[in-house]
């Protein structure tokens, strides 16, 4: 089946430092590859998606490229605010109907 | 005004008995799915639903019966309930093509006792 492996959190950084979140995948289908935030409490929040290889997506301040060769799609932002701090999943639909999550990354931003 | 309604926000049941997760979508799609998130198992993708009927199944359990009365809803049957049944369900919607983004609702807390 598919699987997607990202960054094991918790990642702690000031506020006005960059975040880099990697993720990786594997499926024999090819992909649509998704970024999610969930805050506590809510269900999670899609952030951008990326449809094609070696196309970006971004939202928020947020970025990520497909990269088919690497099979991965890592989240970036160049500057985080406190109002960053959230889990992150990457995820993906291939061969399956519903999304194939990663285990989430926990990012604390302090002040 | 919210886009996925899911009823209850909490709620808490007794091993053995039966209870139904409700979930109402005002988003326009046609493709609806459940999602559960425990410790154990953060974010697991459940059915999918399409035009109301079931498209993919990946529960291997028969005690979890979705149940689409109207095309904007789709609840949760879960019959015989165990305490690790508890979780957070989520219910998403999307736009029925390969590529759409899925939306979730706010997810229904669930405690087994």
């Amino acid at each position: 089946g598919d699987s997607v492996t990202q960054t094991e959190g918790p990642v702690t950084l000031s506020e006005g430092t960059s975040l880099t979140v990697n993720c990786s995948y594997e499926t024999k289908q090819y992909p649509t590859l998704f970024w999610y935030v969930q805050y506590p409490g809510e269900g999670p929040q899609l952030l951008f998606k990326v449809p094609k290889a070696n196309e970006k997506g971004s939202n928020r301040g947020f970025e990520a490229t497909y990269n088919k060769e690497a099979t991965s799609f890592h989240l970036q932002k160049a500057s985080v605010q406190e109002s960053d701090s959230a889990v992150y999943y990457c995820a993906l639909r291939a061969y399956a109907q519903g999304l194939t999550f990663g285990l989430g990354t926990r990012v604390s931003v302090f002040p | 005004d919210p886009k996925i309604i899911q009823k209850p926000k909490y709620l808490v049941a007794v091993t053995g008995s039966e209870k139904i997760l409700i979930c109402e979508q005002y988003l326009g799609h046609n493709a609806m799915y459940w999602y559960r998130q425990s410790a154990k198992k953060p974010l697991e993708f459940m059915f999918s639903y399409s035009y109301q009927k079931l498209m993919d199944n990946q529960t291997a359990s028969s005690r979890f019966q979705p149940q689409s009365s109207k095309k904007n809803h789709l609840d949760l049957q879960i019959t015989a309930l165990k305490p690790d049944d508890s979780a957070t369900y989520f219910c998403a919607s999307s736009q029925p093509t390969g590529d759409a983004e899925q939306f979730f609702g706010p997810g229904t807390r669930l405690t087994v006792l």
